[in-house]
C-alpha cells in the first residue's frame, strides 16, 4: 500500500491568514489528487496535478506536486471561513482502482 | 451533468440487523463505481470498486458485501451487521480507473 501522510492533523487559524498543508509519501505517484470535505458531505474535488513541479492555482489556493511526484503542498492565502473543512490528498494505488487518501488536514477558520 | 445519490443519509441499526445501502448515478454510462467507508471524519477506506454489471472486487475483507445489478446502481450490504461497521459509508464513481472520483454525500451508520 502506498501510504500518504498530511500534516498537519488540525488547523486553527484567524480569517486572512495564510496556511500550507502538506501530502508527503515515500512512493512515486502517476498523479495526486486534493479533495475538500465538509461535515455530513462527501469529498469534493479540487484539483489534480500530474507533472512533477508543477503548481495549479484554484483563486486563492495554490497546489504544488514535488519534483519528484511524491509529495505535494497545498497553500491558502487569506484563508476564509467559507475554506473550512477537512482537506485529503490521495493519490492511485498499483491496481488503479484503488485510490489511497490520507487521513487529511481539519482546517477551521474563524472570523 | 452527471449526479451521484446515496441513501439513506442516515441510518441507526441494531447489532445483527441486515443492511442495504443504495446508490444511484445518472448523466452517465458504464461507470467505474466505488464504496468507500470514512471512520471519525478522516482518511477513506476503499471496500469495494465495479467496473461494470456482476463485476465487484474487494479490498479489504470484511462483513460487507456488494452488487452491482444495473449499469448506475451500486448496493452495499450486510447479512448481520457488527458493532465495528458503524461509520460514514461514501459511494463514487469515475469515467474509469485513474480518473477523478465523484463522492456522493454520504450514508451515516450507526449500529446500536
Amino acid at each position: 500500500t502506498q501510504l500518504l501522510e498530511q500534516s498537519p492533523q488540525f488547523l486553527s487559524i484567524q480569517e486572512g491568514e495564510n496556511l500550507t498543508v502538506y501530502c508527503n509519501s515515500s512512493s512515486v505517484f502517476s498523479s495526486l489528487q486534493w479533495y475538500r470535505q465538509e461535515p455530513g458531505e462527501g469529498p469534493v474535488l479540487l484539483v489534480t496535478v500530474v507533472t512533477g513541479g508543477e503548481v495549479k492555482k484554484l483563486k486563492r489556493l495554490t497546489f504544488q506536486f514535488g519534483d519528484a511526484r511524491k509529495d505535494s503542498s497545498l497553500h491558502i492565502t487569506a484563508a476564509q471561513p467559507g475554506d473550512t473543512g477537512l482537506y485529503l490528498c490521495a493519490g492511485w494505488g498499483n491496481s488503479g482502482y484503488a485510490l489511497n487518501f490520507g487521513k487529511g488536514t481539519s482546517l477551521l477558520v474563524t472570523p | 451533468s452527471q449526479t451521484i445519490h446515496q441513501w439513506p443519509a442516515t441510518l441507526v441499526q441494531p447489532v445483527g440487523s441486515p443492511l442495504s445501502l443504495e446508490c444511484t448515478v445518472e448523466g452517465t454510462s458504464n461507470p467505474n463505481l466505488y464504496w468507500y467507508r470514512q471512520a471519525a471524519g478522516r482518511g477513506l477506506q476503499l471496500l469495494f470498486y465495479s467496473v461494470g454489471i456482476g463485476q465487484i472486487s474487494s479490498e479489504v475483507p470484511q462483513n460487507l458485501s456488494a452488487s452491482r445489478p444495473q449499469d448506475r446502481q451500486f448496493i452495499l450490504s450486510s447479512k448481520k451487521l457488527l458493532l465495528s461497521d458503524s461509520g460514514f459509508y461514501l459511494c463514487a464513481w469515475s469515467e474509469r480507473g485513474n480518473q477523478p472520483q465523484h463522492f456522493g454525500d454520504g450514508t451515516r451508520l450507526s449500529i446500536l
